[in-house]
C-alpha cells in the first residue's frame, strides 16, 4: 500500500512568486491536513480538508490556500511568496476525521530566495 | 483553546540509558494524544497514540507513553536508547469540535541526542 506522496520534494522560488504543492493521500483516506514546519516556529497547522471541503484552518494569512479533489488528492497554494515562507510543508492523511490512522508524507522543502 | 507544552527543547542522553520526554497539554474537552518522531531529513512518523482504554501505550521501537489525566500529561519513555533514536519528537493533541471536525495542536518538539 503506497504511503502519502508529496510532490515536489524540493522547490526553490523567488520572492513574489506563487507555488503549488501536491499531496496524494493513502488510498481510502479522505482527510488531508497540511502543516508548516520551521526551526523557529516548530510545527504549525495550516488547514484540513475532508470530502473536498475545508474543515479547519490555522492562523495563516490568506496567501495560503488549498483545495481537495474528488479523489482526495490535495493541493496547497502560496501566493506572493515571502522569505519567511521557507519551510518544510508536511501533508498528513487519515482514514477519518479523528486522525486515528494518520500518516505523514515526507514533505516538500520550499526555499524562497 | 487547547495547547501542548514540551518543556525540553533538547535532551542529551548516553546510549543505553533510559529517557523520558515530557509532554503536558491543556484542553477543556476529551483529547486524543499522539507522539511523532522525525528523523533527520525525513517526514514525521507516528510512534504511538492514546485514544481510550489502557493509559499505558506501547509504540514502535521500544517506546511507550502513559496518559495521566489528573496531571494532563503524556510523557514518552524508553528504558534503553540507541544511537538510531537520535531525532526530534513531537507530542500532539487532537480534539473534536462541535461540528465533528478534528483540531490538531502540536508541541514545539524535543530533540533527542543520543551520545555514544
Amino acid at each position: 500500500k503506497a504511503g502519502v506522496t508529496q510532490t515536489p520534494r524540493y522547490l526553490i522560488k523567488t520572492r513574489g512568486q506563487q507555488v503549488t504543492l501536491s499531496c496524494s493521500p493513502i488510498s481510502g483516506h479522505r482527510s488531508v491536513s497540511w502543516y508548516q514546519q520551521t526551526p523557529g516556529q516548530g510545527l504549525q497547522f495550516l488547514f484540513e480538508y475532508f470530502s473536498e471541503t475545508q474543515r479547519n484552518k490555522g492562523n495563516f494569512p490568506g496567501r495560503f490556500s488549498g483545495r481537495q479533489f474528488s479523489n482526495s488528492r490535495s493541493e496547497m497554494n502560496v501566493s506572493t511568496l515571502e522569505l519567511g515562507d521557507s519551510a518544510l510543508y508536511l501533508c498528513a492523511s487519515s482514514l477519518d476525521r479523528q486522525g486515528r490512522k494518520s500518516f505523514f508524507g515526507q514533505g516538500t522543502r520550499l526555499t524562497v530566495v | 483553546a487547547q495547547s501542548v507544552t514540551q518543556l525540553d527543547s533538547q535532551v542529551p542522553v548516553f546510549e543505553e540509558a533510559p529517557v523520558e520526554l515530557r509532554c503536558n497539554y491543556s484542553s477543556s474537552v476529551s483529547v486524543y494524544l499522539f507522539w511523532y518522531v522525525q528523523y533527520p531529513n525525513q517526514g514525521l512518523q507516528l510512534l504511538l497514540k492514546y485514544l481510550s482504554g489502557s493509559t499505558l501505550v506501547k509504540g514502535i521501537n521500544g517506546f511507550e507513553a502513559e496518559f495521566n489525566k489528573s496531571q494532563t500529561s503524556f510523557h514518552l519513555r524508553k528504558p534503553s536508547v540507541h544511537i538510531s533514536d537520535t531525532a526530534e519528537y513531537f507530542c500532539a493533541v487532537i480534539t473534536m469540535n462541535s461540528g465533528g471536525y478534528q483540531k490538531v495542536t502540536f508541541g514545539t518538539g524535543t530533540k533527542l541526542q543520543v551520545i555514544p
